[in-house]
């Protein structure tokens, strides 16, 4: 199958910092990658579409300016996680579509996010 | 938004034993996959099925998209097969929503 890469896998910050956190997918290219949040013993929730060479599609309720996406190539998109507080602490996953935006979906390690 | 529900949410198994997992969907959807979340955080590709019926090994999947669900069948359950599966559906938006969820534990 195909391989998606998203680094890095654990981060802690302290209040008030950046966080970047990089996904790649490694043997294919993705002109969507989608970023997923999931808190303890829960699901997957869809919290943006990021969109190569144009602006991401947000879901309701998640703060544009709080997780900023760029999808800066073909095969990279980038969360940053701004003016992170204790409250963004979470496991977020990326994914990209192999073979098109209709193909099977494939998924990043994670990355966990400690926010002191 | 459409809504996808999976049943049951907790499921504990004796070894060898089989189970059926089921995900339900509110509306009609482009595609379907289903994940094992292992205690890493990684999520699994098991299938990649918009309808039919697929197997790979002890794992079978059949999905019947006009009456909008999909069942997982476990055949001779095994302890490394303890974890959460979730379903996932892409819509005709093209955005992909995950199932609640179902976690499983395997005794030996």
């Amino acid at each position: 199958g195909a391989v998606v890469s998203q680094h890095p896998s654990r981060v802690i910050c302290k209040s008030g910092t950046s966080v970047k956190i990089e996904c790649r997918s490694l043997d294919f290219q993705a002109t969507t990658m989608f970023w997923y949040r999931q808190f303890p013993k829960k699901s997957l929730m869809l919290m943006a579409t990021s969109n190569e060479g144009s602006k991401a599609t947000y879901e309701q309720g998640v703060e544009k300016d709080k997780f900023l996406i760029n999808h800066a190539s073909l095969t990279l998109s980038t969360l940053t996680v701004t003016s992170a507080h204790p409250e963004d602490s979470s496991f977020y996953i990326c994914s990209a579509p192999s073979g098109g935006n209709a193909g099977e979906l494939f998924f990043g390690e994670g990355s966990r996010l400690t926010v002191l | 938004g459409i809504q996808v529900e999976q049943s049951p949410p907790d499921l504990i198994l004796q070894e060898g034993a089989n189970s059926t997992l089921r995900c339900n969907f509110s509306d009609s959807v482009n595609n379907l996959q289903w994940f094992h979340q292992n205690p890493w955080g990684q999520l699994i590709n098991l299938f990649y099925i918009p309808s039919g019926t697929k197997q790979n090994g002890r794992l079978s999947a059949t999905t019947v998209a006009t009456e909008r669900y999909s069942l997982l069948y476990i055949s001779s359950s095994q302890t490394t097969d303890s974890g959460v599966y979730f379903c996932a559906v892409r819509t005709a938006g093209n955005q992909f929503y995950f199932g609640t969820g179902t976690s499983l534990t395997v005794i030996p």
